[in-house]
């Protein structure tokens, strides 16, 4: 299983566009990049998975580039309740955010701070 | 639809009591995930079951720690003799199946004094 390294916090204010960039140097040809949410007090929360180029949905955007060693966790105009921690897998899970994912790797993420 | 409910929201134990977590599943959710978050660490998974099966406990401590999924009513992660170093966020997660989605609950914060 992939080992992934992210910035500990990051702030930003209301509006801005944040990128949240993960390495991931050892990905395997099989591995998805999976990213979470997680609010204070709370489980965390799916919010994008990839395997390459760009995926976008409600939330947020995931680009990726050819070579996978990293990826990069958009989020358009961040607002207060933005404010959480962000991880970022690697595994190679059949389905999005699926049971099996259970042995990814969790590290301590990045904890965003969007301020008024 | 109720989302994935932990119970007690909060535990408080002193050292060498025993810790039970309960957790009920999505409606219609057979599969149950059990995860620990210790303070400063990623989340780790620790257990796997369906009804009336455990499936992975292969995150699990081999001492003191058990899990049991009944027929009826919660999952439980019941903690033995606690000691301080249980104190943890512990979540629980449930899907429909292995290769379907998977929902976290709130998780029940444990701790050991």
């Amino acid at each position: 299983l992939a080992k992934t390294t992210q910035p500990i916090s990051m702030d930003s204010y209301e509006g801005q566009e944040v990128n949240i960039t993960c390495s991931h140097n050892n990905i395997a040809t099989n591995d998805y990049i999976t990213w979470y949410q997680q609010f204070p007090s709370q489980g965390p929360r799916f919010i994008i998975q990839g395997y390459k180029t760009k995926v976008t949905n409600e939330v947020a955007s995931l680009f990726i580039p050819a070579d996978r060693k990293s990826s990069t966790l958009s989020l358009p105009r961040v607002s207060l309740s933005d404010t959480a921690v962000y991880y970022c897998l690697v595994g190679d899970p059949p389905a999005p955010n699926a049971g099996n994912n259970r042995k990814l790797i969790w590290g301590l993420g990045t904890s965003l701070a969007v301020n008024p | 639809n109720a989302g994935v409910m932990q119970n007690p929201r909060h535990l408080v134990r002193r050292r060498g009591q025993e810790a039970r977590l309960r957790c009920s599943p999505m409606k219609g959710h057979s599969h149950v995930y059990w995860y620990r978050q210790l303070p400063e660490e990623g989340l780790k998974f620790m257990v796997y079951l369906q009804k009336e099966n455990i499936i992975d406990e292969s995150g699990m401590p081999k001492e003191r720690f058990s899990a049991e999924f009944p027929k009826e009513g919660p999952s439980i992660l019941r903690i033995q003799q606690v000691v301080r170093g249980d104190s943890a966020a512990y979540f629980c997660a449930s899907s429909p199946g292995d290769n379907y989605e998977q929902y976290f609950g709130p998780g029940t914060r444990l701790t050991v004094t």
